[in-house]
């Protein structure tokens, strides 16, 4: 069965360093999306992505926050420079679009912790 | 502004039905999902509902209703591994793109 993947699944990094998260979306899917989860914490929007460009972000999705589609199929968020605040499980999904069936396919996640 | 809202915790015991409420006031609405995640794990799609009504799917079944700004995930006979958080997401356009989370609801389901 077709699965989004991510890498790495647990990054430690220092404040202030870049970090890449990757992701591999389902390879037909047009949508795209990063999302984060502070532990215990709801589900939290970053920004959607589609036709090769951002098609929505939110306030969380700030100048410090880009997202990538370098080829046909990693889709990538850089973080500038880590913050504390910044520490959280990262989501990559994906959706198909077709007449809004309700249904994202997540990825197992990225952990990230900032020190 | 998007706003959902469910019980922050629910408790069950094996065998019982359970019920997880949502209620949602958002810029835009095409449908409200339901995912499940346990601990450590990823969110996995559990139901869609685009019209009022029920829909069922096994042991589970979610219910909407629109004008009430309302929906319901109902859970049968449950069993212990469906100790989980339950999160609703209302869909905000006919693409699917564009999905926003309520907080979740941690669900327990005793021996």
């Amino acid at each position: 069965e077709p699965e989004v993947t991510q890498t790495p699944s647990h990054q430690v990094t220092q404040m202030g360093q870049e970090v890449i998260l990757r992701c591999v979306p389902i390879s037909n899917h047009l949508y795209f999306y990063w999302y984060r989860q502070i532990l215990g914490q709801k589900v939290e929007f970053l920004v959607s992505f589609y036709n090769n460009e951002i098609s929505e972000k939110s306030e969380i999705f700030d100048d410090q926050f880009s997202v990538e589609r370098p080829d046909g199929s990693n889709f990538t968020l850089k973080i500038r420079s880590t913050k504390l605040e910044d520490s959280a499980m990262y989501f990559c999904a994906s959706s198909d679009g077709q007449g809004g069936a309700g249904e994202l396919f997540f990825g197992e996640g990225s952990r990230l912790t900032v020190l | 502004g998007q706003s959902l809202e469910q019980p922050s915790e629910v408790t069950a015991v094996e065998g019982a039905i359970v019920q997880i409420n949502c209620t949602y006031q958002t810029s835009g609405f095409y449908g409200l999902s339901w995912y499940q995640q346990h601990d450590g794990g990823a969110p996995t799609f559990l139901s869609y509902n685009a019209l009022d009504g029920l829909e069922e799917t096994g042991r589970f079944s979610s219910f909407l209703s629109r004008s009430d700004s309302y929906g319901y995930l109902l859970l049968q006979e449950l069993q212990m591994k469906d100790s989980a958080s339950y999160f609703c997401a209302v869909v905000r356009d006919n693409y699917g793109q564009n999905f926003v989370f309520g907080p979740g609801t941690r669900l327990s389901v005793l021996p």
